[in-house]
């Protein structure tokens, strides 16, 4: 069936490191990709996505490029801030048939000052 | 910016006791969902709601479980008699009406639910 594999955390990071949370996904056919982040006490907030095979989805910073021959969808940032500390979950939506985000598991990213 | 909210942010229950989280889509979108999150697991689909009725439910959505949009505006998750595996995280979510292959789902803060 389709799932989402995320790096297990916590990942601790000093200001201005680079962060990268690996994610790869099982699924059939092409579906969609999408960072989530959640903020203490926040609900989830879309961060970034990307709709097709080699398409780069960014904001804020953040990064993560498709790449379906690796199945993968890492995130990355070239510098954190304090700010960034958040849980990041990775999801894929197939659409069609079925509406519903498939999720991996979250990581929680610390980054310390 | 509109946002999705839920009521209460946390509710304390006794096993067998029925519980009622309400959620207050954004006011145009159509599709409504309920997620929840065991802590320290996934974020897992409950139930998708769509013209006034499910379009899709996972095995987790059993008979205990119900969800109803009783007044144009609130969308809300019964569970008949809660047990202690039922204590979680739920999300509330919405989406535009459209979907296809950018479809983005906009998550409520959470209802933390803790059955004793």
């Amino acid at each position: 069936g389709n799932s989402v594999t995320q790096m297990e955390g916590p990942v601790t990071l000093s200001e201005e490191a680079f962060l990268t949370i690996n994610c790869t996904y099982t699924a059939t056919g092409y579906p969609s990709l999408f960072w989530y982040v959640q903020y203490p006490g926040e609900g989830l907030q879309l961060l970034l996505k990307a709709t097709k095979a080699d398409d780069k989805g960014s904001n804020k910073g953040f990064e993560a490029t498709y790449r379906k021959e690796t199945t993968s969808f890492h995130l990355e940032k070239g510098s954190v801030q304090v700010s960034d500390s958040a849980v990041y979950f990775c999801a894929l939506y197939y659409g069609g048939a079925t509406n519903k985000l498939i999720f991996g598991t979250g990581t929680l990213l610390a980054v310390q000052p | 910016e509109p946002e999705v909210t839920q009521t209460p942010s946390h509710q304390v229950t006794q096993m067998g006791q029925e519980v009622i989280l309400r959620c207050v889509p954004i006011s145009n979108h159509l599709y409504f969902y309920w997620y929840r999150q065991i802590l320290g697991q996934k974020v897992e689909f409950l139930v998708s709601f769509y013209n006034n009725e499910i379009s899709e439910k996972s095995e987790i959505f059993d008979d205990q479980f119900s969800v109803e949009r009783p007044d144009g505006s609130n969308f809300t998750l019964k569970i008949r008699s809660t047990k202690l595996e039922d204590s979680a995280m739920y999300f509330c979510a919405s989406s535009e009406p459209g979907g296809g292959s950018s479809y983005e789902q906009y998550f409520g803060p959470g209802t933390r639910l803790t059955v004793t």
